[in-house]
C-alpha cells in the first residue's frame, strides 16, 4: 500500500488555472474509477471535491474538475481564487479493497 | 445537523490501548459504509479501517492489521476503533469519515487525538 505520488507543491496566481497530479499503479488508480480529491484547510476536516474521478459533490463549484489517464489522476482548478490556497489530497480505491491516499500538495495563490 | 462527533482520544503510554469513539447524527447511519482516517501532526492522511453498513465486510491498512479493531452499533449511531499495542508512530488526530460509495468520504468528524508518550 504505498502512497500515491503528489507535488509537494503547486502555485498560481489568481485567475490562473492549476493542475494537480495523482499517480499510482495498475493496482489503484488505474484499476478502478474510484479516485477522490480532497481540500483541507490547517486545523480543519478534509472536504471531498472530488470522487469517482471527475463527479463533484453538490455544492462543490465547477472550478474543480478531475480526469484520469492511465495510472494518474489529476484534479484542475481553473479561475484560481485566495480561498482555493489550501492541501489537496487525492485516494484511490485498490485491489486489496484498502484505500490509499497520496502525500497531499500545498497550493499557493500568489 | 448532520454531522460526525469523535471521542476516546487522549494521552496513552507505548504498549497501551484505547477506543475511539464516533456518533452520527442527522442522517441514516445504517446504511452507510463508514472508515477510520488518521493524519500525524504535520503529515498527510493515512486510511486506517473500513466497515460495511451491516458489518459484514472489515478491511485495514497493513500497518493496523492485529493491532486495531473496528465495529459498530447501529442501534447508537455510533462507530468504533479498537486501538491496542500502541506505539509512537500511531500518534495522530483519528477521523471518521462516512463512505458515499467508492470509498469517497463525504462526510468527516472534527477528530480526536491520540498521542502516545512515555
Amino acid at each position: 500500500q504505498s502512497a500515491l505520488t503528489q507535488p509537494a507543491s503547486v502555485s498560481g496566481s489568481p485567475g490562473q488555472s492549476i493542475t494537480i497530479s495523482c499517480t499510482g499503479t495498475s493496482s489503484d488508480i488505474g484499476g478502478f474509477n474510484y479516485v477522490s480529491w480532497y481540500q483541507q484547510y490547517p486545523g480543519k476536516a478534509p472536504k471531498l471535491m472530488i470522487f469517482d474521478v471527475s463527479n463533484r459533490p453538490s455544492g462543490i463549484s465547477h472550478r474543480f474538475s478531475g480526469s484520469k489517464s492511465a495510472n494518474t489522476a489529476s484534479l484542475t482548478i481553473s479561475g484560481l481564487q485566495a480561498e482555493d490556497e489550501a492541501d489537496y489530497y487525492c485516494s484511490s480505491y485498490t485491489s486489496s479493497s484498502a484505500v490509499v491516499f497520496g502525500g497531499g500538495t500545498k497550493l499557493t495563490v500568489l | 445537523e448532520v454531522q460526525l462527533v469523535e471521542s476516546g482520544g487522549g494521552l496513552v503510554q507505548p504498549g497501551g490501548s484505547l477506543r475511539l469513539s464516533c456518533v452520527a447524527s442527522g442522517f441514516t447511519f445504517s446504511v452507510y459504509n463508514m472508515n477510520w482516517v488518521r493524519q500525524a501532526p504535520g503529515k498527510g492522511l493515512e486510511w486506517v479501517s473500513y466497515i460495511s453498513a451491516s458489518s459484514t465486510s472489515i478491511y485495514y491498512a497493513d500497518s493496523m492489521k492485529g493491532r486495531f479493531a473496528i465495529s459498530r452499533d447501529n442501534a447508537k449511531n455510533s462507530l468504533y476503533l479498537q486501538v491496542n499495542s500502541l506505539r509512537a508512530g500511531d500518534t495522530a488526530i483519528y477521523f471518521c469519515a462516512r463512505d458515499r460509495g467508492g470509498r469517497a468520504f463525504d462526510m468527516w468528524g472534527h477528530g480526536t487525538m491520540v498521542t502516545v508518550s512515555s
